[in-house]
């Protein structure tokens, strides 16, 4: 069965310091999405992307986040200099049509 | 705007009973309506999901869920608990016929006694 693949798996990171969390969607989806859990509270949606521009986004998705498919395959969310308040699970999802959302396994960021 | 309102942040059931977690959601137009599991330190595994057709949907690890309009509701059960069952439960919707973001709910945490 087709996966979303991301990576690293855990990163961790300097206050201030710039993060690159990286995900492989399947590859006839067509919808990409960034959504963030912090510890022991709900998933939260950041980001959606179609057609190589922002579709949608939330209100935690401030400036210092940024989103980019660089080559066709790879789907990146960039956090320009984190915060201690950036320490979550960000999970990485795509979709094809009709609901067929598929979520990867998530990176674990903590900001030290 | 969708939204989805878990009765229960936390539901223990004894191994063999019935699972019942409550899922309400409130949409403007017709909903896709799902359920994630999480086990510790892990991602989100989809249960199962509502698009359109039957009402009642069968997921994996023997839970179903039946999407009630008249209600605005989506209850997942399971007829006996299995201790492997402990883990948070997500029920969440999105918006039918458009690939848009997911609302989750804020989770129930299911606790299996021996």
């Amino acid at each position: 069965e087709p996966e979303v693949t991301q990576t690293p798996s855990h990163q961790v990171t300097q206050m201030g310091q710039e993060v690159i969390l990286r995900c492989v969607p399947i590859s006839n989806h067509l919808y990409f999405y960034w959504y963030r859990q912090i510890l022991g509270q709900k998933v939260e949606f950041l980001v959606s992307f179609y057609n190589n521009e922002i579709s949608e986004k939330s209100e935690i998705f401030d400036d210092q986040f940024s989103v980019e498919r660089p080559d066709g395959s790879n789907f990146t969310l960039k956090i320009r200099s984190t915060k201690l308040e950036d320490s979550a699970m960000y999970f990485c999802a795509s979709s094809g049509s009709g609901g067929g959302y598929t979520f990867g396994s998530g990176t674990r960021l903590t900001v030290v | 705007a969708q939204s989805v309102t878990q009765l229960g942040s936390h539901v223990s059931v004894s191994e063999g009973a019935l699972v019942l977690l409550r899922c309400n959601y409130s949409s403007s137009v017709p909903p896709y309506l799902f359920w994630y599991v999480q086990y510790p330190n892990q991602g989100l595994q989809l249960l199962l999901k509502y698009t359109t057709g039957a009402t009642l949907v069968k997921g994996i690890n023997g839970f179903e869920a039946e999407f009630k309009k008249s209600e605005t509701s989506f209850h997942l059960t399971k007829p006996s608990a299995h201790m492997s069952d402990a883990a948070e439960y997500f029920c969440a919707v999105s918006v039918m016929n458009r690939d848009d973001k997911i609302i989750f709910g804020k989770g129930t945490r299911l606790h299996i006694l021996p």
